[in-house]
């Protein structure tokens, strides 16, 4: 089965870190970029990391230099590595699937999530 | 504040015809980038409905369609049901900031 499944969501405090993982199953996991998207409670989807399938990183203004995207194609596994977390990081986070390149780029496969809070 | 607008909520009939509005600039989509559509209901994986405008994914049902001009796109529900009750958003490429991916701020649809 085609499948993205997430883990490594908790409560933490602020300034803590956390680290998602992402097991995806059922496709060539190396021939894929990969995202997270995070949801806050009562609002809209927002894009916060994607690394391609050559490994290249890219990050929301709001997550720089906290957050680092990361891969590993032997285990096809996407994480995420939280560090120095804030309230406003809040949120369920999806991995997605990438197809297409910038412009033209969307996800065609998402997770459930996993929900991330940060609260003293 | 999305970069991507989109009203908060829409509502029609079972059976009726309903669109969805995401409105955005000459940053995004005004700049030709592609608009694609997801539906998502709380607590579940969101799924895409819509790629490159107006293409439907297989198993999506003809039902849905999208549509794009200058800085706006659409997204159609025709023949509404009860299971099409859901959020949805619409999702582009930025040019101008770095964000890269961006997305509208969600529509709630209600089927009376």
């Amino acid at each position: 089965e085609v499948q993205l499944l997430e883990s490594g969501g908790g409560l933490v405090q602020p300034g803590e870190s956390l680290r998602l993982s992402c097991v995806a199953s059922g496709y060539t996991f190396n021939r894929h970029g990969m995202t997270w998207v995070r949801q806050a409670p009562g609002k809209g989807l927002e894009w916060v990391s994607t690394i391609s399938d050559t490994g290249s990183t890219f990050y929301a203004d709001s997550v720089k230099g906290r957050f680092t995207i990361s891969r590993d194609n032997s285990k096809n596994t996407l994480y995420l590595q939280m560090d120095s977390l804030r309230a406003g990081d809040t949120a369920e986070y999806h991995c997605a699937k990438g197809r297409g390149g910038f412009s033209d780029g969307y996800f065609d496969l998402w997770g459930r999530g996993t929900l991330v809070t940060v609260s003293s | 504040q999305s970069v991507l607008t989109q009203p908060p909520s829409v509502s029609g009939a079972p059976g009726q015809r309903v669109t969805i509005s995401c409105t955005g600039s000459s940053s995004n989509i005004g700049a030709d980038s592609d608009v694609h559509w997801y539906q998502h209901l709380p607590g579940t994986a969101p799924k895409l409905l819509i790629y490159g405008d107006n293409n439907r994914p297989s198993g999506v049902p003809d039902r849905f369609s999208g549509s794009k001009s200058g800085t706006s796109a659409s997204l159609a529900i025709t023949g509404l049901q009860a299971e099409d009750e859901a959020d949805y958003y619409c999702q582009s490429y930025d040019s101008s900031l770095n964000v890269f991916w961006v997305f509208g701020g969600g529509t709630k649809l209600t089927v009376l």
